[in-house]
């Protein structure tokens, strides 16, 4: 009864590199959620989908991140020509559908840009 | 509006005493406030959540409180353990209106001495 899967655990990227971050949902979930932690910080969100749709991505930057969850296969989070701003740990939650429904975390991508 | 406000950031408890966490929150259409665990290195665990149509609620040693009129709401560990050294977050969201994306507030370290 595998959780929710992230990889890679860690991540390092030089400036300028792209960065493809992993999520796989709790089996049976078909909506996934990111968020992103900075050092000392509370997790904020960045984007919402479901299978094949972006429902929600008013917490993204509208510059270099994109993001998205194909009919087969994990959710994939983007981050274009990196900067060390984007050193963080990226979290995904999966839900089994919208509404009031747990959302179960992986355990994250830390993000290093050198 | 979109604010939750923890505190207080860092907490030392003895070991078998009470440790208590705040929230506060402005939104008043937040209907769905969880709290989560967060062991270094890991990702956000859920360990308890409630609704406002109640004003506590109780899972072992984990207790939610909840004042809707006052806004706030928190988190009471009783009988504490060392196992239970962790940073804790609180969030709300507003499943009937929004898309079921958490705000987060920014975390307390609980540390609990032998």
């Amino acid at each position: 009864n595998a959780g929710v899967m992230q990889n890679p655990r860690h991540l390092v990227r030089r400036r300028g590199q792209e960065a493809r971050l992993r999520c796989s949902p709790m089996k049976g979930h078909s909506h996934v959620y990111w968020y992103r932690q900075l050092p000392e910080e509370g997790l904020k969100f960045m984007v919402y989908l479901q299978k094949e749709n972006i429902i929600d991505e008013s917490g993204m930057p509208k510059e270099r991140f994109s993001a998205e969850f194909p009919k087969e296969g994990p959710s994939i989070l983007r981050i274009q020509q990196v900067v060390r701003g984007d050193s963080a740990a990226y979290f995904c939650a999966s839900s089994p559908a919208r509404g009031p429904y747990e959302q179960y975390f992986g355990p994250g991508t830390r993000l290093t840009v050198t | 509006q979109q604010q939750v406000k923890q505190s207080p950031q860092s907490l030392i408890v003895q070991k078998g005493g009470i440790s208590i966490i705040n929230c506060a929150y402005e939104n008043t259409a937040f209907d769905y406030f969880p709290w989560y665990q967060q062991f270094p290195g890991k990702g956000p665990a859920l360990l308890i959540a409630i609704r406002p149509d109640v004003s506590e609620k109780k899972e072992g040693r984990f207790t939610i409180s909840f004042n809707k009129s006052a806004k706030q709401f928190s988190l009471h560990i009783m009988d504490s353990q060392p196992g239970d050294s962790a940073t804790y977050f609180c969030a709300a969201t507003n499943y009937g209106g929004s898309q079921g994306n958490l705000i987060f507030g920014k975390g307390t370290k609980l540390s609990v001495k032998p």
